[in-house]
């Protein structure tokens, strides 16, 4: 199964900055997610990209896909400390069925008020 | 909106005993993923259910076996408990299988003593 990870391990900004993050994974996908984590809380579903999408945007939240180099990268404009939080990719196979989902390392990000 | 329900939230056992986590999925969902997060670490995928039957198998041990009810829930039965085993245990749900996105409940914390 690939494997996503994500650079860097740790961000922290200014409230009102952009923050970038990015991911990377290793075999062919159907399609890549972005989730975010509150400490030791649930996981919260940000946006689905498919293999064949290069770009998609949802409120504040940019997405990019490059499939020849298989990488992805999310970025949260106008940053809020509402947004501090670990987000994760999470790719999905293109083997059918109810696949699992395979997440990365995870990004802690920090908003500084 | 109605969403994806884990009992209970907190479980505290002693090595060598077993464990039931329960989940219920959205209604109408069809479909029901087990994740693993030990402290620090990103979500592994365990096991999943389409229909009532196992469709994807993940980093499950043989210790762990789950299974989905006619009613589309479902439970993750945990023997033998190791130290290792604490972790915070999610369930998702989907109504389709097929590469949606799943939304995932608020956990199970397990610790194992």
């Amino acid at each position: 199964s690939q494997q996503g990870e994500e650079d860097p391990q740790a961000l922290s900004i200014q409230e009102g900055e952009n923050a970038t993050m990015n991911c990377s994974y290793k075999t062919s996908i159907n399609n890549l997610q972005w989730y975010r984590q509150n400490s030791g809380r649930g996981l919260v579903h940000l946006i689905l990209i498919r293999s064949n999408e290069r770009e998609k945007h949802s409120g504040r939240l940019r997405v990019t896909l490059d499939t020849s180099k298989k990488s992805s990268s999310l970025l949260i404009t106008a940053s809020r400390a509402a947004d501090t939080a670990s987000y994760f990719c999470a790719t999905q196979y293109s083997g059918g069925g109810a696949d699992g989902l395979t997440f990365g390392k995870g990004t802690h990000l920090i908003i500084q008020p | 909106a109605a969403g994806v329900i884990q009992s209970p939230r907190h479980l505290i056992k002693e090595k060598r005993e077993t464990a039931t986590l329960k989940c219920y999925p959205i209604p109408r969902h069809d479909t029901v993923y087990w994740y693993q997060q030990g402290p620090g670490q990103d979500p592994q995928f365990l096991i999943s259910f389409y229909e009532k039957m196992q469709s994807d198998k993940g980093s499950i041990p043989d210790r762990f076996s789950a299974q989905q009810f006619s009613d589309y829930h479902s439970e993750l039965n945990m023997s033998s408990l190791e130290l290792g085993d604490s972790a915070l245990y999610f369930c998702a749900s989907s109504l389709v299988p097929n590469y949606n996105e799943q939304f995932f409940g608020p956990g199970t914390r397990l610790t194992v003593l």
